[in-house]
């Protein structure tokens, strides 16, 4: 199973607002609607932004929105902010015959 | 509130075996399964497999197929992580986090980590 595709980096400035792509295929990232989210400031773990491609979990900014068409799924970050300067990883279901994972190669987001 | 706590930092000599641990609270621990997610320095992400603490089923990812056993002990809350024939690319901080469970595919929260160096 091969890592979903996201851009290496992305960058805006404060108030601005920025989109990260992850690109699968049909067995993951287009044939389920179990695409989530996940920010990770350095030396922390992973927290839990987006499920189900668009629902925010409680606690989350919404500033914070995600969708997806085909086999590309998308964060959207409204508004941005200096904390929100972090790497983001997308994550998909790809099971059918098999109950398994795949993140993507993750997205270092740079407020400038 | 909901906590994963995993165990402390390894080091191991290649071809050696660690067993990481993660100990639940503030959830029914047979709600939810546990998943295992790794990250080689300065790298991403990987998910490694998860463990249904229900019925202890599990499903690896295929590149660890063999080398990896993820166990859970209902008493004590508490999952397991044993990667065996350790490689210096086992490197890694490796995470447990709650999920997938009947409510969803996500992972939410996540442990603090645990880094195993291999190493000679």
């Amino acid at each position: 199973q091969s890592a979903l595709t996201q851009p290496a980096s992305v960058s805006g400035s404060p108030g601005q607002s920025i989109t990260i792509s992850c690109t699968g295929t049909s067995s993951d990232v287009g044939g389920y609607n179990y695409v989530s989210w996940y920010q990770q400031h350095p030396g922390k773990a992973p927290k839990l932004m987006i499920y189900d491609v668009s629902k925010r979990p409680s606690g989350v900014s919404n500033r914070f929105s995600g969708s997806k068409s085909g086999n590309t799924a998308s964060l959207t970050i409204s508004g941005l902010q200096a904390e929100d300067e972090a790497d983001y990883y997308c994550c998909s279901y790809a099971g059918s015959s098999t109950f398994r994972y795949v993140f993507g190669t993750g997205t270092k987001v740079t407020v400038l | 509130q909901v906590q994963l706590v995993q165990s402390g930092a390894e080091v191991k000599k290649p071809g050696a075996s660690v067993k990481v641990s993660c100990k639940a609270s503030g959830y029914t621990f047979t709600s939810y399964g546990i998943s295992w997610v790794r990250q080689a320095p300065g790298q991403g992400l990987e998910w490694m497999g998860w463990i249904s603490a229900y019925n202890g089923n599990t499903n690896y990812a295929q590149k660890l197929q063999g080398r990896v056993t993820m166990t859970t002990d209902t008493s004590t809350s508490t999952a397991y992580m044993e990667l065996r024939s350790l490689r210096s690319d086992d490197t890694a901080v490796y995470y447990c986090a709650r999920g997938p469970s009947r409510a969803g595919n996500w992972f939410d929260p996540w442990g603090q980590g645990t880094l195993v160096t291999v190493s000679s």
